[in-house]
């Protein structure tokens, strides 16, 4: 299974920006890249998927170099309420359990 | 609120007893999955059904048994269970089954307690 590694805590400041890194160094042609948002006590919520390149959305943006063996999710001005763990996963259509395995995430405390 | 419902949210049985774990979504999804997850651990992967039929076991113990009666309900019936196997239990779906590019879409999960 591609494994993916990630820091497992990082700090920040209410109205900073925050990058957590994922390396995924096997990822394969057809892979792609989703980021995943854990509160405790509550099942994971959908933020960001991409394939290359950057992709944006109203929550977040997602950066992967060309080589596409790392991405980084960039929250923009985080806030309390951002303080959760981020999970990333790697995986390609019909892929089956390779696309299902959750690393150990990043888990990311917002102090005021 | 999520859009994949499970029921219910806390869970005390005996290592004696039988019970169910109910998960319910309407969007449409055709693949459905049950997750185990420790505190602060990852999801870990259980059951995974697609188009209703039992597609992925990781090797889960015979005291969890899965079922799927529809598309839309996913069921995880417990029996003889082990205080290790105290843990919170989440559903989810998504379109297809492992597809890569169509996320999941989780419930806030069933918090399991075996005494």
């Amino acid at each position: 299974l591609a494994k993916t590694t990630q820091p497992i805590s990082m700090d920040s400041y209410e109205g900073q920006e925050v990058n957590i890194t994922c390396s995924h160094n096997n990822i394969a042609t057809n892979d792609y890249i989703t980021w995943y948002q854990q509160f405790p006590s509550q099942g994971p919520r959908f933020i960001i998927q991409g394939y290359k390149t950057k992709v944006t959305n109203e929550v977040a943006s997602l950066f992967i170099p060309a080589d596409r063996k790392s991405s980084t999710l960039s929250l923009p001005r985080v806030s309390l309420s951002d303080t959760a763990v981020y999970y990333c996963l790697v995986g390609a259509p019909d892929m089956g359990r390779r696309a299902l395995t959750f690393g150990s995430g990043t888990r990311l405390q917002v102090q005021p | 609120d999520t859009e994949v419902t499970q029921t219910p949210k806390h869970l005390v049985m005996g290592m004696t007893n039988k019970k169910s774990l109910k998960c319910e979504q309407h969007m449409g999804h055709r693949a459905m999955y049950w997750y185990k997850q420790k505190a602060k651990k990852p999801p870990e992967l259980m059951f995974v059904y697609s188009y209703e039929k039992l597609s992925i076991n990781e090797s889960v113990p015979s005291r969890f048994s899965p079922e799927c009666p529809n598309s839309s309900l996913l069921n995880l019936h417990l029996h003889a269970l082990q205080p290790e196997d105290s843990a919170l239990y989440l559903c989810a779906s998504s379109q297809d089954v492992g597809d890569g590019n169509q996320p999941q879409h989780f419930g806030d999960g069933t918090r399991l307690s075996i005494l």
